[in-house]
């Protein structure tokens, strides 16, 4: 079957960092998506790995390891705008097609 | 300028009733799509198309009709509404059907089947 995990919730202070982890069993893979979503809000694209590694952006790396099907999100000197949903999204057939996990709640407190 | 929008914005019916939301994007994207995301915030493809023809139909009732009329615009209508069908609703696009392309996402539509 395909499944993807993540952790349902997670509490960080703010100006620390968190990893967010993603594991994934999935029919195809051509590459793993990480999104966020705010309350009430549409989610935003945050990074794409499709290649063994980690991908940095600013603030926001994410790691990718297919061999072992997994993947984490790392936040760095975390902010209250922090405060979100992290979801890991894989492309099963290369088309486009997100199967996405459940997401994890981030809460940012002072 | 709004990138991807949807109309309306909520939606409140009743069931048994027949409704339709509207996606458009100026984004001069070639692939759109349409999500649910349920109570516990699971976000599910339904749809996408490309260049108007649809492309992926993930298992959903036929109820649900999604609707092209051209590249900028991907429709949804709903048939005999069900209480299950309660949702957030999103429309998004992306430049191409290819891998690694990222989704735009519409600001989504709450619809309430009363």
């Amino acid at each position: 079957g395909q499944n993807i995990d993540q952790p349902t919730e997670m509490t960080a202070t703010e100006g620390a960092i968190v990893q967010i982890n993603c594991t994934y069993q999935t029919s195809g893979f051509n590459g793993l998506f990480w999104y966020q979503q705010h309350a009430g809000e549409a989610p935003t694209f945050l990074s794409y790995n499709v290649l063994d590694g980690l991908e940095e952006k600013g603030r926001f790396s994410s790691f990718l390891s297919r061999s072992k099907g997994y993947s984490y999100l790392l936040l760095k000197e975390l902010q209250m705008k922090d405060s979100a949903s992290y979801l890991c999204a894989v492309d099963q057939t290369g088309a486009n097609n997100l199967f996405f996990g459940t997401g994890t709640r981030l809460t940012v407190i002072p | 300028d709004t990138a991807v929008s949807q109309t309306p914005k909520y939606l409140v019916t009743q069931m048994g009733n027949d409704k339709s939301i509207k996606c458009e994007q100026n984004l001069g994207h070639d692939t759109m799509y349409w999500y649910k995301q349920d109570s516990k915030k699971f976000l599910k493809i339904m749809f996408s198309y490309n260049n108007k023809e649809l492309i992926i139909n993930e298992t959903v009732p036929n109820r649900f009709s999604p609707k092209s009329p051209d590249k900028a615009h991907l429709n949804l209508h709903i048939n005999s509404l069900e209480l299950g069908d309660s949702a957030v609703y999103f429309c998004a696009s992306s430049q191409e059907l290819a891998p690694s392309y990222e989704q735009y996402f519409g600001p989504g539509t709450r619809l309430t089947v009363t």
